[in-house]
């Protein structure tokens, strides 16, 4: 299973823009790298997923090195709003591998 | 269109009584998924169930029975509630199969309290 690391917390201001990085040394060929943000009191939500290289939607961006081993969320512009905990997954189709560490509490500040 | 949603949104229990958490999903979703979440902690998953019909055991299922009762139904029973299982609780769902591949979508949890 491949372990992830990821930073405790992050303190940013808002405007700008939040790079969050996850290691996964032994990330297995099949493994895809999804992350999740949760707001407190509220379930997880699913921010982007992605395989390799670049992957860009209306929320984040996320950057994955040819090696693949580690990957970075970047959260562009940051507002009081995206104060949550972040999550790094990696995994393919196995239930084990579902594993939500403690994740990157951000704390976005005025 | 609701999601997933859970009931009740709070619990109070006293120790040894039992109780069902209910959760349900409108989106046709084949996976469904109970998590546990304790204070500053992230997501244990409790059990599973990739289709109707099926269940398995997830990191942390001691103490926790769990019924897929249909597609849409996945209900988490306490047989002998502890004040270790003063957790919040999150039930989620997936289209296809039950892995990291596959977006979850979260309910909005159940707060238990054991006293």
């Amino acid at each position: 299973l491949a372990k992830t690391t990821q930073p405790i917390s992050m303190d940013s201001y808002e405007g700008q823009e939040v790079n969050i990085t996850c290691s996964h040394n032994n990330i297995a060929t099949n493994d895809y790298i999804t992350w999740y943000q949760q707001f407190p009191s509220q379930g997880p939500r699913f921010i982007i997923q992605g395989y390799k290289t670049k992957v860009t939607n209306e929320v984040a961006s996320l950057f994955i090195p040819a090696d693949r081993k580690s990957s970075t969320l970047s959260l562009p512009r940051v507002s009081l709003s995206d104060t949550a905990v972040y999550y790094c997954l990696v995994g393919f189709d196995s239930a084990r591998q579902l594993t939500f560490g403690s994740g990157t509490q951000l704390t976005v500040l005025p | 269109n609701a999601g997933v949603t859970q009931t009740p949104k709070f619990q109070v229990l006293k120790t040894g009584q039992s109780m069902t958490l209910q959760c349900a999903q409108d989106m046709n979703h084949n996976s469904m998924y109970w998590y546990r979440q304790d204070p500053g902690m992230g997501l244990r998953l409790i059990y599973y169930s990739a289709s109707e019909g099926t269940t398995d055991k997830g990191e942390v299922p001691n103490g926790y029975n769990v019924s897929r009762l249909n597609k849409r139904e996945f209900s988490l029973r306490l047989e002998s509630a502890a004040p270790s299982q003063t957790s919040v609780y999150f039930c989620a769902s997936s289209v296809r199969t039950s892995g990291v591949q596959d977006t979850q979508y979260f309910g909005p949890g159940t707060r238990l309290l054991v006293l």
